[in-house]
């Protein structure tokens, strides 16, 4: 069936270092990409998003890659703070509705 | 702007028992979709409502139903309760269906 993926199910990185998050998707008819950050007890928070027409977005100091050919999303963070330790999901829209992946837990080390 | 508001915040129920959960989106957004999350499953679809309707549905048993009212708010309901329904229940507005999706805190439902 339809499935986003995550290749990594947690990355710890140093803080001020680049990070980048990583998600595969099934449905090519997907047109619709959104990454949300989602720290303990709270709701997914939404990050950047980029449409199927695209293939690069950035936002401030995260950069949303898309590349329909192999079906690859990810999510550059810039400089990397202890405040971006959270779950990062990769999300795509199909038939309606959010297909989302399974979450890379992202952990910086001061 | 509020956000996405969801009350309550935290609910503990027994099996059999059925709980109803609310959602208020925010201020001009007339889509409303619902979340289960678990650690196992992750986040799964449970349903989207636009003016009142139900557009669609996830692949969820008949006891997990929804609605929402004029005002665009949104209530979910879970009857005869199992352990199994245990989870963080989001839910998310968008201005349109296309559009993002923002998310509320969640529900924590505990099933004992």
């Amino acid at each position: 069936g339809e499935s986003v993926g995550l290749h990594l199910p947690t990355l710890s990185v140093q803080e001020g270092d680049n990070s980048i998050i990583n998600c595969a998707y099934s449905n090519s008819a997907s047109d619709y990409f959104i990454w949300y950050k989602q720290e303990s007890g709270k709701g997914p928070q939404f990050i950047i998003d980029i449409r199927s027409n695209m293939d690069k977005r950035q936002g401030q100091r995260v950069t949303v890659l898309l590349n329909k050919t192999v079906k690859h999303l990810s999510l550059q963070i810039a400089a990397t703070q202890p405040g971006d330790s959270a779950v990062y999901f990769c999300a795509e829209r199909g038939g309606g509705k959010l297909i989302f992946g399974q979450g890379t837990e992202l952990s910086v080390k001061p | 702007k509020a956000g996405v508001t969801q009350t309550p915040r935290y609910l503990i129920k027994t099996r059999g028992q059925q709980v109803t959960l609310s959602c208020s989106p925010i201020s001009g957004h007339r889509s409303v979709s619902w979340y289960q999350q678990t650690p196992g499953q992750g986040l799964q679809f449970l349903f989207e409502y636009l003016s009142e309707t139900q557009r669609n549905k996830g692949n969820f048993p008949g006891r997990f139903s929804g609605r929402q009212f004029s005002n665009s708010r949104s209530e979910m309901n879970v009857s005869t309760l199992e352990l199994g329904d245990s989870a963080l229940y989001l839910c998310a507005s968008s201005q349109e269906p296309t559009a993002g999706y923002t998310f509320g805190s969640g529900t924590r439902l505990t099933v004992v």
